[in-house]
Order: C-alpha cells, then structure tokens, then sequence
C-alpha cells in the first residue's frame, strides 16, 4: 500500500464548476504536502504546498490540510479546459527533499 | 536559464545493455533526485544527493548507480537493464521546498 493514496480518476468537471481532489498518507511524520500538476508527455509543475492545518488559497486553487485526519484536498475554482491535467499529492517526511508521491488524480474539464 | 536538462530524451536498450541518464541543473540547486514514473505508480524516488558529494537511496534503487559529478550534474547508470526498467524517467533539483523537473527520458528495455 503507498503512503500516499489518491483516486485515479478521471475526474470529469464541467467547464466552469468546482475540482475537488482528495488525497490521504499514513505517515504521520509527513510535516509538508504538495500539490503537482502534470500535462500528459509533460513533466510535473508545483502548483501549491501547504504545511498548516486549515486553509491555503492562491488564485482559483485551494489546499486544505487535516493532519488529525491525515487528509490533504485541492479545490480548482472555476475549472478551465487548460485544467485538464493529472494532479500529484505528496507528502514530505524526514526533509523538504524527500517526497511521496500518489499515483496522481487524472481531472478532465469538459466545454 | 535552462533549468533541469536531461538527455537523451528517449533510449532504446536490449536487455543486459547499459546506458547513463544525464542530467544537468543552472540553478545552483544543492539537491538533486531521479525518479521513474510508471502507468498508475505516481513519481518513484530511485536515488537522491542532498548535496555535492553525499548520495542515498530512495524508493527503489536496486539495478540503479549515481553519480553526483559536481554541483550542477547527476547521473543515472543502468548496468544491466532489464524489461522492468522500462519506464519514465525524471530529474529534479530544489534549493528549498520545490523541486523543479527536468523534461523526462522515455526509456524502453526490450
């Protein structure tokens, strides 16, 4: 079982609506968590992190961190064709260096 | 500024052939990652240099040699490939929390 799990999807969301990505880890020493997105043949671009409890917004993306729940969401907010991409979660344990990844939730945005 | 460079782009070995991945950062970055990526597996950490001169394992570095050759460079050997070496294969740098990704190498072992 990976330490960081997330559902393959796809996630389909019509154009406009709202993402929500969800992502769960079993380590409880993992302090940061991260959100890539990665367009197919592409290679993975940081898109949030979030290292507190709560809420954290940038533009029409929102991570959410539960460290009691061990949970870690992404919000897209008026979701975009351009959003269609796979989207990895990961979870930093003993250093900022060493990541887990999930398998990577696939969002498509349906016109 | 070319960021994290990587070559070849794609590789197609036999099996018991090997080859080197190289991969090259401009950002003065003291930490550097491999990682594979396989359909469904997400991003798996094969070896990593948190700073020049030191090396460790990661996820899954059986079959896999690195080298960290200078600050800017580090380099993925695969000795013998095998079929299950068959994969994406990525380079990464950081200075602090993020990690910046080279462009990949397609390698396929027949």
């Amino acid at each position: 079982q990976k330490e960081v799990e997330q559902n393959s999807g796809p996630l389909s969301v019509p154009e406009g609506a709202i993402a929500s990505l969800n992502c769960t880890y079993s380590d409880r020493g993992s302090q940061s968590f991260f959100w890539y997105r990665q367009y197919s043949g592409k290679s993975p671009e940081l898109i949030m992190f979030i290292y507190s409890n709560g809420d954290k917004e940038d533009g029409r993306f929102t991570a959410q961190l539960n460290k009691a729940s061990q949970y870690v969401s992404l919000l897209i907010r008026d979701s975009q064709p351009s959003d269609s991409a796979t989207y990895l979660c990961a979870g930093a344990t003993d250093s900022w260096g060493k990541l887990q990844f999930g398998a990577g939730t696939q969002v498509v945005v349906t016109p | 500024n070319a960021g994290v460079t990587q070559t070849p782009k794609f590789q197609v070995l036999k099996t018991g052939q090997s080859m080197t991945l190289q991969c090259a950062q401009d950002m003065n970055h003291n930490s550097m990652y491999w990682y594979r990526q396989d359909p469904g597996m997400g991003l798996r950490l094969i070896y990593y240099s948190a700073s020049e001169g030191t090396t460790d394992k990661g996820e899954v570095p059986n079959g896999y040699n690195v080298s960290r050759l200078n600050k800017r460079e580090f380099s993925l050997r695969l000795e013998s490939a095998a079929p299950s070496q068959t994969s994406v294969y990525f380079c990464a740098s950081s200075g602090s929390y993020e990690q910046y990704f080279g462009p990949g190498t397609r390698l396929t072992v027949t």
